[in-house]
């Protein structure tokens, strides 16, 4: 099924420097959404997004959602060890009102 | 307030069998939603539950069928299994009254097909 580009892959970072990841897509959505998931555990929901150029915090995270509706952008600054994770984007397009679309994921690792 | 709990938490069948996974949505969600992880992939949509009818289908064939009961618990039926089914199965639930799509997830089932 169609998946997001989502990228880097995986991150090795160093405790305290700030983290960008990114999510593109060729089709237009309405909304964007991140996910953090942890091993063994479902998807958390950190960022919704509704309106292209929108920017929104949740605490050391910030995302946009793009101008062209068609990308969507996550930082997280001074991470911190447990930062760790794999940061899922997902879409919801116009034509599929009920589902969500999901990039591969980023995995984020901090160096010891 | 517990959160969404699915049931069971492992499971191994053999190929051709019937499964039967069960979700409880977190306490005042209306809406379930059932995803198929690969290993190392993102979540695929499955189907949406809201007012005990399948909502929206995503493309997964006649094989993968659900039910939402009226206390909106809800079952992913997925008969004559195959090897590509296995995967980590995640139910997540939501409230219509603001929004369906901040889906709260559970820890899901990993079903493994032999």
């Amino acid at each position: 099924g169609q998946q997001l580009n989502q990228s880097p892959q995986s991150m090795f970072i160093q405790e305290g420097e700030d983290v960008s990841m990114n999510c593109t897509s060729s089709s237009i959505f309405n909304t964007w959404l991140w996910y953090k998931q942890e091993p063994g555990e479902g998807p958390v929901l950190l960022i919704a997004l509704y309106k292209a150029g929108e920017l929104t915090s949740n605490g050391r995270l910030t995302a946009q959602f793009g101008i062209t509706r068609k990308d969507s952008f996550l930082n997280i600054s001074a991470s911190i060890p447990s930062d760790v994770g794999i940061y899922f984007c997902a879409g919801q397009r116009g034509d599929s009102n009920y589902q969500l679309i999901w990039g591969a994921g980023t995995k984020l690792i901090i160096k010891p | 307030d517990a959160g969404v709990t699915q049931s069971p938490t492992h499971l191994i069948k053999t190929r051709g069998q019937q499964v039967t996974l069960r979700c409880s949505p977190k306490s005042g969600h209306d809406t379930v939603s059932w995803y198929q992880q690969a290993l190392g992939q993102g979540p695929q949509f499955i189907f949406q539950y809201y007012e005990e009818e399948e909502r929206q289908r995503g493309n997964f064939p006649d094989r993968f069928s659900g039910h939402q009961f009226p206390n909106y618990s809800s079952e992913l039926n997925v008969n004559a299994l195959l090897l590509g089914d296995s995967a980590l199965y995640l139910c997540a639930s939501s409230w219509a009254g603001t929004g369906w799509e901040k889906l709260f997830f559970g820890s899901g089932t990993q079903l493994s097909v032999l």
